[in-house]
């Protein structure tokens, strides 16, 4: 069955570092998502991708988030300089429309120290 | 704009117990997606239904059931005869279908209801 997957599955950093979360969508979904998830609280939408560019992005996805989409198969979530209140379970997930469900990867536990 | 609301954060049972889970939501769109995921202590998130805006019909599978009442805005999940192995976060999200940001229809997702099933 396919899936989406993610890697690394935990990741820790230095505070001010750069990190940078890849993700493999389902192969013929459209529309890429990343959420991010504090420990102990509910999941965030932090940006939407489609037609190789960004559709929506929340309050929390500022300039020192970017995505990209390099090569048709990847989708990387980039945190230039990360602050300790980035520290949290970061899911990508991937739909093949609007009308069908999401599904999400297993997720990277980041920790900024 | 969308908003999902479990109002219950944690409920525990005892195994073989039924226990609902409720959800309430908000949007101002007709065409909408409604949708429960399961969160384990691994961590995931695991989707278990999607329910369409035009489709109230209730739906159940196996010892879980769906009750879509667009008349009170609540999407209530029921686990019947629960197991140890249901003990996990349950998640409620929306999608809506036309407010959403073209190329968007992010979901956005309540709080969380933790479940714990007591052997």
């Amino acid at each position: 069955e396919p899936e989406v997957t993610q890697t690394p599955s935990h990741q820790v950093t230095q505070m001010g570092q750069e990190v940078i979360l890849r993700c493999v969508p389902i192969s013929n979904h459209l529309y890429f998502y990343w959420y991010r998830q504090i420990l102990g609280q509910k999941v965030e939408f932090l940006v939407s991708f489609y037609n190789n560019e960004i559709s929506e992005k929340s309050e929390i996805f500022d300039d020192q988030f970017s995505v990209e989409r390099p090569d048709g198969s990847n989708f990387t979530l980039k945190i230039r300089s990360t602050k300790l209140e980035d520290s949290a379970m970061y899911f990508c997930a991937s739909r093949a429309g609007q009308a069908t469900e999401a599904f999400f990867g297993q997720g990277t536990r980041l920790t900024v120290v | 704009a969308q908003k999902v609301t479990q109002a219950q954060t944690e409920i525990s049972v005892v195994e073989k117990e039924d226990v609902t889970l409720d959800c309430v939501y908000e949007t101002r769109d007709t065409t909408y997606y409604l949708f429960w995921y399961k969160q384990p202590p691994s961590g995931e998130l695991v989707f278990l239904i999607r329910r369409n805006s035009f489709d109230e019909q209730n739906e159940i599978s196996g010892r879980y059931s769906w009750n879509f009442q667009k008349s009170t805005s609540s999407f209530n999940f029921t686990i019947t005869a629960s197991q140890v192995v249901d003990s996990a976060v349950y998640f409620c999200a929306l999608s809506e279908g036309s407010y959403s940001g073209a190329g968007s229809y992010q979901l956005t997702f309540g709080k969380g209801t933790k479940l714990s099933v007591i052997p």
